[in-house]
């Protein structure tokens, strides 16, 4: 069964740079077909894509946080990182690290992990 | 850049019901539309994607239509824990979720 489990710090400092990891088990990001991404939701609010990637390191981002968002992976270690700069209270969130299907399997996110916490606040 | 609009924002229905949920776009949008539960403190829950496919063990109840702009994910008999929000997702350049639906017990 795929597992995806978030980790880094809750609380960030405004102005600094937000760091996540997802280790994945379960399944090799190497040998998969799927891409590995980013998706948060602000308290009480609705659901924002962030980004993600492939495990040839291509990578695919929002738009509205291109400019300070970067995403990595590390398929020797099974697991792939975002970073978001530049944070302010706006960007306090769940972050999920989620698994999307291949627009050839009919697209859709089919594995999230639980979910991490971070607040801006200094 | 594409907008998905879900109406209405909160659903109140008693369980038996049949819930009708939709999802409209800014322009006419691919099949690669799918749908998500949420239920509160969890991750959301792939039910339905490339527009009407259930994902694996979502139970029959669920089922999603549509083309074009307009999509509906339809529950033909709300059980207890069907109550939950619900999102609309498009893939394109980039991933784009709807703004969700509440469904709530009336």
């Amino acid at each position: 069964q795929l597992q995806l489990q978030e980790s880094g710090p809750g609380l960030v400092k405004p102005s600094e740079t937000l760091s996540l990891r997802c280790k994945v088990s379960g399944d090799s990001i190497y040998r998969s077909s799927y891409y590995w991404g980013w998706v948060r939701q602000p308290p009480g609010k609705g659901l924002e894509w962030i980004a993600n990637i492939y495990y040839t390191g291509s990578a695919d981002y929002n738009p509205s946080l291109k400019s300070r968002v970067s995403v990595s992976i590390d398929t020797s270690e099974n697991q792939f990182s975002m970073r978001l700069s530049s944070v302010t209270a706006a960007d306090t969130a769940v972050y999920f690290c989620v698994r999307e299907r291949p627009l050839y399997y009919g697209s859709g996110i089919d594995y999230w992990g639980q979910g991490s916490l971070v607040t801006v606040s200094s | 850049e594409i907008v998905l609009t879900q109406s209405p924002a909160t659903l109140s229905l008693s369980p038996g019901d049949r819930a009708t949920l939709s999802c409209r776009a800014s322009q006419s949008l691919s099949s690669y539309l799918a749908w998500y539960q949420q239920r509160p403190g969890q991750a959301p829950r792939l039910l339905i994607y490339h527009t009407s496919t259930r994902a694996t063990g979502i139970p029959a109840r669920f089922s999603g239509s549509g083309s074009g702009t307009d999509f509906t994910l339809t529950i033909s008999s709300l059980e207890p824990e069907d109550f939950a929000v619900y999102y609309c997702q498009h893939r394109s350049d980039w991933v784009t979720f709807g703004g969700g639906t509440r469904v709530d017990i009336k």
